[in-house]
């Protein structure tokens, strides 16, 4: 298994401001993504955080907004660029770890607030 | 996208009630995972089947899964009030880079004491 941290817990930003999140990893993992979960919804994968490369972006997110950093295998961040209140939402690292069942392992969770 | 579909959207049982879940996605799939999510925090797993299983248990948890018609279902036996929460079926698809998972749109339960 794997224990997942995430810094801040949530936040109240202004719009037009950048909030950057962090999540650390017990462990050595391979692959770890961000989520959004807007409110009253279910998850939305924003992208596959590579280490040692660029992250890989879903349909609808894009580098500019969303900038990731992956920069060993135990740590990541998001940051939510030039915010609006439509990006209020709480925001999910997750890793994968090999061997064993594949499960993935999600942090506690950044719960956003855009003023 | 989401790749499943969950219902009921919304459960309410009472205490020591049976509550079950149903998940429906759309592409084959590598492995169904359930998770359950407290109030707008983390997701903590739960259990997974794979797509060569038909039922798989955990304590009070019993998932099945039927490929043929691309369904899932999770049912909490003896329900608790600390059962109360949304619950969330997420595929691992057999496309694209390893191991991204696809969620479904959640089941809220709750159960009253």
């Amino acid at each position: 298994s794997a224990v997942i941290s995430q810094k801040p817990s949530r936040d109240i930003c202004q719009r037009g401001t950048s909030l950057t999140i962090q999540c650390q990893v017990d462990s050595q993992v391979t692959m770890m993504f961000w989520y959004r979960q807007q409110p009253g919804q279910s998850l939305t994968l924003i992208a596959t955080a590579n280490q040692g490369s660029e992250a890989t972006y879903e349909s609808g997110f894009v580098i500019d907004k969303f900038p990731i950093s992956r920069p060993n295998l135990t740590f990541s961040t998001l940051t939510v660029s030039n915010m609006s209140p439509e990006d209020s939402s709480i925001y999910l690292c997750s890793a994968w770890v090999a061997g064993g069942q594949e499960t993935q392992y999600f942090g506690p969770g950044t719960r956003l607030l855009v003023l | 996208s989401q790749q499943g579909e969950e219902d009921p959207q919304a459960l309410s049982i009472q205490e020591g009630e049976n509550a079950t879940m149903n998940c429906s996605y759309k592409t084959s799939i590598n492995n169904l995972q359930w998770y359950r999510q407290n109030s707008g925090r983390g997701l903590v797993h739960l259990i997974l089947i794979r797509s060569n299983e038909r039922e798989k248990h955990s304590g009070r948890l019993r998932v099945t899964l039927d490929t043929s018609k691309k369904s899932s279902s999770l049912l909490i036996t003896a329900s608790r009030a600390a059962d109360t929460a949304s619950y969330f079926c997420a595929t691992d698809g057999m496309t694209g880079a390893g191991n991204m998972l696809t969620f479904g749109g959640g089941t809220r339960l709750m159960v009253k004491p």
